[in-house]
């Protein structure tokens, strides 16, 4: 079964305090992994997109890495505000004909100002 | 415009109640898909649509029915619900491989 899970499930950070989130996956054999993030109540904000093929992509203050044959994912966020403070999710595709996004448990982002 | 697009954005219905959910975008995106979330969970897949054609259902339950009108368009028929599916309705769609999602609508079955 392809499962994807995310740990911390919660994290309280200071602000201005560099931080990891981490995600892992059963099956390595994915076709690209996303993070998103959500705010209460809200909808998903896709925040960077990491082809099978890419070691990590970069935007701003984000940097996601991918290790797809230890089935592993890590989203680094530097110098963290309280605007982050948000659920963070993983999700990762397997490929095939649509693009069927199986989300991780999350994580729980509170960043203390 | 670069976004999808939810109403309502609450709906509060009996369990005999007939009720649409819709979403629309207009980025030219050709698959859109609906997800359920509940409270503290993650999304999980319900329906894709791909060029206005049903690909995927996972498995729901025929009280939810969807409907894609047009290439723009994507309602969520629900009937006979119960309290359990009392959730977030997520709506997302994609051209390429990035999903863009709607703010869902909170519904509430009583």
């Amino acid at each position: 079964k392809q499962e994807v899970t995310q740990i911390p499930a919660a994290l309280s950070v200071p602000e201005g305090e560099n931080l990891v989130l981490n995600c892992s996956f059963t099956d390595s054999a994915i076709y690209n992994l996303q993070w998103f993030r959500q705010d209460p109540g809200k909808g998903l904000t896709s925040l960077l997109l990491i082809q099978s093929s890419q070691r990590e992509q970069t935007s701003g203050r984000l940097n996601a890495s991918l290790d797809k044959s230890s089935g592993r994912s890590t989203l680094y966020i530097a110098a963290s505000q309280p605007g982050d403070s948000a659920t963070y999710l993983c999700a990762v595709i397997y490929g095939g004909a649509t693009n069927k996004l199986i989300f991780g448990t999350g994580t729980l982002l509170a960043v203390q100002p | 415009d670069t976004e999808v697009t939810q109403t309502p954005k609450h709906l509060v219905m009996g369990m005999t109640n007939k009720k649409s959910l819709k979403c629309e975008q207009h980025m030219g995106h050709r698959a859109m898909y609906w997800y359920k979330q509940k409270a503290k969970k993650p999304p999980e897949l319900m329906f894709v649509y791909s060029y206005e054609k049903l690909s995927i259902n996972e498995s729901v339950p025929s009280r939810f029915s969807p409907e894609c009108p047009n290439s723009s368009l994507l309602n969520l028929h629900l009937h006979a619900l119960q309290p359990e599916d009392s959730a977030l309705y997520l709506c997302a769609s994609s051209r390429g491989e990035t999903q863009y999602f709607g703010p869902g609508t909170r519904l509430l079955v009583l």
